[in-house]
């Protein structure tokens, strides 16, 4: 199994600033994912990043709203830049475990815009 | 991934079996049927996943019918800490391989 690591837990952020949040995986992994889960919503995939390479993004979600580091292995970071109320969320990242069928998932952070 | 379909909630009684619904009519061959589970205010956790035949690990059972339409996940003995929400996912495995989710059950466990 993985263990995954988030900061911070939960933020309350003005309207138009950015916020960065980290992931931080206990082994090497090639591939993170990013989700945000809107409130009483499922998880809707923002991102695959690669370490290495520029992130992969999904419908929807653009690098300028979204920007992805990967520096390395087993860290990432996703901004939420010029925030607005419609951006509070739970964000999670998740990685692929070693036997490649089953996704390990972070904590969490919530987001509360205002 | 295939589309898959599921009751929005379910209620099941503490201690009795807790039978999930999940409807993949649209599934390909070489697509698994994966489930996971979101208590509240944590992340998803794997539970199991199967192809073809039935399969059964120390969480769940997984009951996949003959023609790859539907399936069923099945909690033998149903506790408080079970109450979350289901998510059945169509999904071809492999690492590089994103998790897309649907809407899931949300199951409540009453005492």
């Amino acid at each position: 199994s993985a263990v995954i690591s988030q900061k911070p837990s939960r933020d309350i952020c003005q309207r138009g600033t950015s916020l960065t949040i980290q992931c931080q995986v206990d082994s090497q992994v090639t591939m993170m994912f990013w989700y945000r889960q809107q409130p009483g919503q499922s998880l809707t995939l923002i991102a695959t990043a690669n370490q290495g390479s520029e992130a992969t993004y999904e419908s929807g979600f653009v690098i300028d709203k979204f920007p992805i580091s990967r520096p390395n292995l087993t860290f990432s970071t996703l901004t939420v830049s010029n925030m607005s109320p419609e951006d509070s969320s739970i964000y999670l990242c998740s990685v692929p475990g070693t036997s490649v069928y089953e996704q390990f998932f972070g904590p969490g952070t919530r987001l509360t815009v205002l | 991934d295939a589309k898959t379909t599921q009751p929005p909630s379910m209620d099941c009684a503490e201690g009795r079996a807790a039978n999930l619904p999940c409807n993949h009519s649209t599934i390909s061959g070489n697509e698994y049927v994966y489930w996971y589970r979101q208590i509240h205010s944590q992340g998803p956790q794997y539970i199991i996943h199967g192809l073809k035949n039935n399969e059964t690990n120390e969480m769940a059972s997984l009951i996949i019918t003959e023609d790859r339409k539907s399936s069923t996940l099945i909690l033998p003995h149903a506790t408080l800490r079970d109450t979350a929400v289901y998510y059945c996912i169509a999904h071809l495995g492999g690492a590089t391989n994103k998790l897309i989710f649907g809407t899931g059950t949300l199951l409540a466990v009453q005492p």
